[in-house]
C-alpha cells in the first residue's frame, strides 16, 4: 500500500502524559498536513511542512504541541501534558507540490483517548 | 475567511435512488472545493474538485459535483445510491495558504 500511512492507530493515555504520533506520507510527497477531528466535527488544520520546514501553525496549536519532519519525509507530532481536550482523531494528509497541489491525501488517522 | 456549511445533519436515501448532499460556500476570490468522504474508524478518501473549468465535475465512484457560483453551491450527486454509500461526506475549501477547511460534515444513510 502506497497511501499515507499513520502509527498508532489507537492511543490511550492518562491525563498528565506526553504522546507522539507518527505519520508516513505517500512517497515523494513534499507537503504534509496535520488535522484534528472531534466527534461530530470536520477535521481542522494544525500545521503543514513543505520538505523539512514548518510553513504554517494553527492557533489551536498551543505550545504543549509540537511537529517536526525532521528529513522531509516522515512527521512526528508530539502532545505533551496531555489533557482530556486533547482526545481526538489526529489526522496527517500528504501532497505533492506543483504537479498536484490542491489534493491532500489523508491517512487512517490516530485516534487518541485521554482519560 | 473561507468556509463552507453544510445544513444537514443525515441525509436519507432509498437505495436506487438520486443521493444528493449540499455544501454552500463562502470565499474571497476563485473558490478551491472538495468533497471527502469518510467511513467508520477510517481517514477521509478524496472523491472530487472543483478549481476551474466546467462546473459538473465527475470523481470516484460514480459520484459527481455541480459547482454554482451564483448560489455559492457545490452540491454531491449520486444518480443511484447503492448501500455501501452510508458513510460521512465532508465538504471542503482550500484557502490561499493551502489550508482546508471543512464542513460538519453528513452523515449519508442509504436504506436497502
Amino acid at each position: 500500500d502506497t497511501g499515507v500511512s499513520q502509527d498508532p492507530r489507537h492511543k490511550i493515555t492518562k491525563r498528565g502524559q506526553n504522546v507522539t504520533f507518527r505519520c508516513d506520507p505517500i512517497s515523494e510527497h513534499n507537503r504534509l498536513y496535520w488535522y484534528r477531528q472531534t466527534l461530530g466535527q470536520g477535521p481542522e488544520f494544525l500545521t503543514y511542512f513543505q520538505n523539512e520546514a514548518q510553513l504554517e501553525k494553527s492557533r489551536l496549536l498551543s505550545d504543549r504541541f509540537s511537529a517536526e519532519r525532521p528529513k522531509g519525509s516522515f512527521s512526528t507530532l508530539e502532545i505533551q501534558r496531555t489533557e482530556q481536550g486533547d482526545s481526538a482523531m489526529y489526522l496527517c494528509a500528504s501532497s505533492l507540490v506543483p504537479e498536484d497541489t490542491d489534493t491532500q491525501y489523508f491517512g487512517p488517522g490516530t485516534r487518541l483517548t485521554v482519560l | 475567511a473561507q468556509s463552507v456549511a453544510q445544513p444537514e445533519d443525515q441525509v436519507n436515501v432509498a437505495e436506487g435512488n438520486p443521493l444528493t448532499v449540499k455544501c454552500t460556500y463562502s470565499v474571497s476570490g476563485n473558490p478551491y472545493l472538495f468533497w471527502y468522504v469518510q467511513y467508520p474508524n477510517r481517514g477521509l478518501q478524496f472523491l472530487l474538485k472543483y478549481i476551474t473549468g466546467d462546473n459538473l465535475v465527475k470523481g470516484s465512484y460514480g459520484f459527481e459535483a455541480e459547482f454554482n457560483k451564483s448560489q455559492t453551491s457545490f452540491h454531491l450527486k449520486k444518480p443511484s445510491a447503492l448501500v455501501s454509500d452510508s458513510a460521512l461526506y465532508f465538504c471542503a475549501v482550500r484557502d490561499v495558504r493551502n489550508r482546508l477547511a471543512f464542513g460538519k460534515g453528513n452523515q449519508v444513510v442509504v436504506i436497502p
